[in-house]
């Protein structure tokens, strides 16, 4: 069985300031992916970031990066130059790609404030 | 348009109540998966379905059904619904042809409340 935890229920951050959520994930397989969900007050669940585990680049997009560390089973999302519409719940989440069934951690609140 | 939809966005139904949330995309997508969300909590998997032909049990399918209709539409149903399935239910699309990487994208949620 695979497991996610985002140990960081919530995080503030000033606008146009840099933060970093933390995930970590346990899985015995060999080929997976993750990924970075955003959840605005809107509810939808929007697609940030994915990452494939046999990449060693790390992902990039726009203002959203990660830090994947497969050794220590830690995949980081980085948001630079924080913008008020950043304000949402962010779930990391795990697929390892035989079954195809996403494994989601609890989700970390984050608020950009001024 | 959106490409992946939900009906109804928001409902309120009774314990006993026989209740169908639907789900329909436009993604050409194969594969389709139902989840819920609690507060406090990440999406749990309920059911997902590869194709027409093939459904599977998710970590909570107690409680629940579906049916793959054709491979743009997926329902789940509450056979009689009681107030701990009151959630958030989303409904989700993969591509299974996209190398590998199966990203999902995810509709706009139902809100369900059981009284």
């Amino acid at each position: 069985a695979q497991t996610v935890t985002q140990s960081q229920p919530e995080m503030s951050v000033q606008e146009a300031e840099t933060v970093t959520l933390s995930c970590t994930y346990d899985t015995s397989e060999s080929n997976y992916y993750l990924f970075w969900y955003k959840q605005p007050p809107s509810r939808q669940m929007i697609l940030v970031i994915r990452q494939e585990a046999y990449k060693q680049q790390n992902a990039t997009e726009n203002r959203f990066s990660v830090n994947f560390q497969k050794a220590a089973k830690s995949f980081s999302l980085k948001i630079s130059d924080s913008q008020l519409g950043d304000t949402a719940m962010y779930f990391c989440a795990l697929n390892t790609g035989t079954a195809s069934k996403l494994t989601f951690g609890t989700g970390t609140r984050l608020q950009v404030t001024l | 348009d959106a490409d992946v939809t939900q009906t109804p966005r928001n409902r309120i139904t009774k314990t006993g109540k026989r209740i169908m949330l639907e789900c329909s995309q436009t993604k050409g997508h194969d594969r389709m998966y139902w989840y819920r969300q609690d507060p406090g909590l990440g999406l749990q998997l309920i059911y997902y379905s590869f194709d027409v032909k093939d459904i599977n049990k998710g970590e909570i399918s107690d409680g629940y059904s579906v049916s793959r209709q054709a491979q743009a539409k997926f329902s789940l149903s509450l056979e009689s619904a009681i107030p701990n399935q009151t959630a958030l239910y989303f409904c989700a699309t993969s591509d299974s042809g996209t190398g590998g990487t199966d990203t999902q994208y995810f509709g706009p949620g139902t809100r369900l409340t059981v009284l």
